[in-house]
């Protein structure tokens, strides 16, 4: 079965700093891949997803994320981050032949002023 | 749209009470998802429909738990009995191609 894990339990940014955050999934084949945002008593909001082809995704909000299947990595990135950013983000993979997601823990992101 | 839409938002019962928790997914979403979401276990995926018909439900964690959908705009989860460890927040989601989910707010369940 495919797992996600979300190595980074807290990060704190300044805002206008860049943010990563680390993803790494286990599956034996092509993965579906997709980070989700969380905000405070709110439900999950898909940011982006990766099926196949390039390997850089845009999504919303201005993020990004790279599939790096050497490092069974999908890290998640945003050049200069907002206060508004500050939520908790999951990760999540699916393995193509049903439409479970398996999620990560979460990375709760708190941006400073 | 008015997205999926969970009811009630916040519930609180006391242990032995029957819970129903209820959604309507997206108008044309064929596909309709029951998360648990808790500190402990993170979120798990209890059970899912494609086209009203349940396709997977290795995540009911037992008997007491039941998942319906009567018709492509309505699906409840019932708990019952319901007791303290069920207390966390579920998501119902829907999709129209399987992936790439909308999520509800939710509903917090407090069993005391």
């Amino acid at each position: 079965a495919q797992s996600v894990t979300q190595p980074d339990i807290h990060i704190t940014v300044s805002e206008g700093a860049s943010l990563e955050l680390r993803c790494n999934y286990s599956y034996g084949a092509t993965p579906y891949l997709f980070w989700y945002v969380q905000s405070p008593g709110q439900g999950l909001q898909l940011l982006l997803k990766y099926f196949s082809g390039d390997t850089l995704v845009q999504g919303i909000k201005g993020f990004e994320a790279e599939f790096k299947r050497s490092q069974s990595s999908f890290n998640l990135r945003k050049p200069s981050v907002h206060w508004s950013d500050a939520a908790e983000y999951f990760c999540a993979v699916g393995a193509g032949h049903d439409y479970k997601l398996s999620f990560g823990a979460g990375t709760t992101v708190t941006v400073r002023a | 749209d008015a997205g999926v839409i969970q009811s009630p938002r916040h519930e609180v019962t006391e242990m032995g009470q029957e819970v129903t928790l209820r959604c309507k997914p997206i108008s044309g979403h064929d596909y309709l998802f029951w998360y648990r979401q808790t500190m402990m276990r993170g979120l798990e995926l209890l059970i899912y429909f494609n086209n009203n018909v349940p396709i997977d439900d290795s995540g009911m964690p037992e008997d007491r738990f039941s998942a319906k959908m009567p018709n492509a705009s309505f699906s409840t989860l019932k708990i019952q009995p319901s007791e303290p460890r069920d207390s966390a927040v579920y998501f119902c989601a829907s999709s129209l191609d399987g992936y790439g989910y909308t999520f509800g707010s939710g509903t917090r369940l407090t069993v005391v």
